[in-house]
Parts: C-alpha cells; sequence; structure tokens
C-alpha cells in the first residue's frame, strides 16, 4: 500500500540549533510532495512542495526541502530554528496514480523549540 | 472570508446520534476533499469531489459516513449513529482545478472536532 513515514514522532530543540525532519514514501512512480505545518490553534498550511526540476525546494519561514528519488526521501531542514516554530509538521504525498490529487499524510512530527 | 470555513468547531455528540458538518470551501474551487484526523495521527483521506460529482469516496470508514456537495460549492459530511471511534478531527480542503499530472494546492480549513461520548 502506498503510504508516508515520518521517523521523529517529538523533536524538542534549542532555539537556533539546526532542523532535519525525516520523510519516506512507499512509491516508485511520480510522486508530488509536500510539507504542511500545524501552529498551535491554527490550521494546516503549506510550508513547501515539489512537483518537479530542481530537487532542493525552498519554503516560507526559511525551510526547504531535499527530494532524494534513490532514496525515497523528502526531509525538511532548517538551519537555525526559532521559538516561533514550534508546532506539528506533517510532510504529504500525492501519488502518480492517483486522479484526484488526494494526499497521504505521514503521522506527523511535534517540534518544541525552547527559547 | 478568503479561507476555507467550517461549522461547527466543536461537536458533541451521544453515541447513537446524527451529525452533519458543513464545510464551505474557497469560492471557485472546484475540488473539495475531506479527510478524518484520529488524536496523535496524520489526517486520511475520506472523499473526494470535483464540482457536485463524488468521484472517489474509497476512504469512508463505513456506510453510516456519507457526503455531499449538491451544488458544488458547500460540502455536508454526514456521520449516522455515531461511535465512539468516530471521534476526531474531520478537516476540508478545497482547490483550484487539477493541473495534469494529478495536484494542485490544497488549502485547508480549521476543522471541526467531534467527540462522541
Amino acid at each position: 500500500a502506498q503510504s508516508v513515514s515520518q521517523h521523529n514522532h517529538h523533536v524538542i530543540l534549542s532555539e537556533a540549533a539546526s532542523l532535519e525532519l525525516g520523510c519516506n514514501y512507499s512509491y516508485g512512480g511520480t510522486v508530488n510532495l509536500f510539507w504542511y505545518v500545524q501552529y498551535p490553534g491554527q490550521h494546516l498550511q503549506l510550508l513547501l512542495k515539489y512537483f518537479s526540476g530542481d530537487p532542493l525546494v525552498k519554503g516560507i519561514k526559511g525551510f526547504e526541502a531535499e527530494f532524494i528519488k534513490s532514496k525515497f526521501s523528502f526531509n525538511l531542514r532548517k538551519p537555525s530554528v526559532q521559538w516561533s516554530d514550534t508546532a506539528e509538521y506533517f510532510c504529504a504525498v500525492t501519488f502518480g496514480s492517483s486522479n484526484t490529487g488526494k494526499l497521504i499524510f505521514g503521522q506527523g512530527t511535534t517540534l518544541q523549540v525552547k527559547p | 472570508g478568503a479561507g476555507v470555513s467550517q461549522s461547527p468547531r466543536y461537536k458533541v455528540a451521544k453515541r447513537g446520534q446524527d451529525v452533519a458538518l458543513r464545510c464551505d470551501p474557497i469560492s471557485g474551487h472546484v475540488s473539495l476533499f475531506w479527510y478524518q484526523q484520529a488524536l496523535g495521527q496524520g489526517p486520511e483521506f475520506l472523499t473526494y469531489f470535483q464540482n457536485e460529482a463524488q468521484l472517489d469516496k474509497s476512504g469512508l470508514p463505513s456506510d453510516r459516513f456519507f457526503a455531499e456537495r449538491p451544488e458544488g460549492s458547500v460540502s455536508t459530511l454526514k456521520i449516522q449513529r455515531t461511535q465512539q471511534e468516530d471521534s476526531a478531527v474531520y478537516l476540508c480542503a478545497s482547490s483550484p482545478k487539477l493541473l495534469a499530472g494529478g495536484y494542485n494546492e490544497q488549502f485547508f480549513g480549521p476543522g471541526t472536532r467531534l467527540t462522541v461520548l
């Protein structure tokens, strides 16, 4: 079955630390890749997306992600986190076999940044 | 407003009651999705509409779940005879016309938190 897995369920960092959140998917065909963020009390917002082209994509608020096709991975990175990055982060994928664009989500990673 | 809205934001139901959850998508968005998010989990796909047509309902967990979008705008997710396992946040998302290759960005609403006692 097509699935998405996020390896880190709960991450605690101090401000200015670097961040990398792992995401892997189980499908060898065409995929579209996304990272969504949910700040406390807010709705899901798109951080960044990859459809094609340069595998290193940059999103809002200094986040970036790298698509490595050979590893079926799309890890999220940020060189220096801020307290305001405290949130839940979801990796999501649409698989090329889908003609609806439905998203398959990972289980999420809770990031807590200590001031 | 400019975003996706959902109502009610919170719903408490007694087991066995029927509930109806409403989604107002962004004006002009062709595609509408419903997702279910259990506590501590990522959202899971329930159903998809393109305009008024329900093209995919493969994620609906049982025949107690029913969704409609009769005029291609507002959508309602109905759950009949609610059970405790239905407790979750129900998210609605809309997107513009599907692009070739299968995707366009989805914009999410705030969700309805359903608690079944």
